[in-house]
């Protein structure tokens, strides 16, 4: 079974601080995604990668940033956490032929 | 540009009954529709998929239908359980990108 492990489930940030998200999946899917999920908004695609330093931007690319440096993992970093990006962060991964497994979410607060 | 649009934030309905969830696209590019739900707390499970040479795929209690020429798809769930109670997102995808554009959800709530 397809396991996608994000490595927080909860995470409280300050204003400006640089916030590092991480994902990691376990069955060596080359397509990787960052969302965020907010009220009324639904699932918004931040970032995606389909191989290894491979990066494309999403629909809300902005205020963050991404890393692939090995196959199994897709590192979200916010460069300086703002108010705006409280939110749940979902990270999923697939192959080409597959729905998007998602991971358990990180909840995010920035104060 | 909302290019999938649900537009009921929330749904009741008594057990046992059906459940219909609806989704409306406006991407004509669109040929690979998928649904998920989602419990709080939790990812998103994917639920059932139909592609847009097919206007029905069913997979137990859950039958999907898509009509392209409305550009319009409904999940339909029969007999609604309680364990259903979740957020239904519904998302759309063209061939070869392998992104999905979501939908804003549905809170099912599925009174016993």
């Amino acid at each position: 079974d397809v396991k996608v492990t994000q490595s927080s489930r909860y995470l409280v940030k300050r204003t400006g601080e640089k916030v590092f998200l991480e994902c990691v999946q376990d069955m060596d899917h080359e397509n990787m995604f960052w969302y965020r999920q907010d009220p009324g908004l639904g699932l918004r695609l931040i970032y995606f990668s389909y191989d290894v330093k491979m990066k494309e931007k999403g629909d809300i690319p902005e205020g963050y940033s991404v890393s692939r440096e090995k196959k199994e993992r897709f590192s979200l970093i916010l460069e300086s956490a703002s108010t705006n990006q409280t939110s749940m962060y979902l990270c999923a991964s697939t192959n080409s032929n597959q729905p998007q497994h998602f991971g358990d979410g990180t909840r995010l607060s920035i104060l | 540009d909302q290019q999938v649009k649900q537009n009921s934030p929330s749904l009741s309905v008594q057990e046992g009954r059906i459940s219909i969830l609806n989704c409306d696209y406006t991407n004509s590019m669109f040929d690979y529709f998928l649904w998920y739900k989602k419990y709080p707390a939790e990812g998103p499970t994917f639920l059932i998929s139909i592609s847009s040479i097919k206007d029905k795929n069913e997979d137990g209690r859950f039958t999907v239908f898509l009509n392209k020429s409305a550009k319009h798809l409904s999940l339909h769930i029969v007999p609604s359980q309680p364990g259903d109670s979740a957020v239904y997102f519904c998302a759309g995808s063209t061939s070869g990108t392998y992104k999905y554009i979501f939908g804003t959800g549905t809170r099912l709530k599925v009174l016993a």
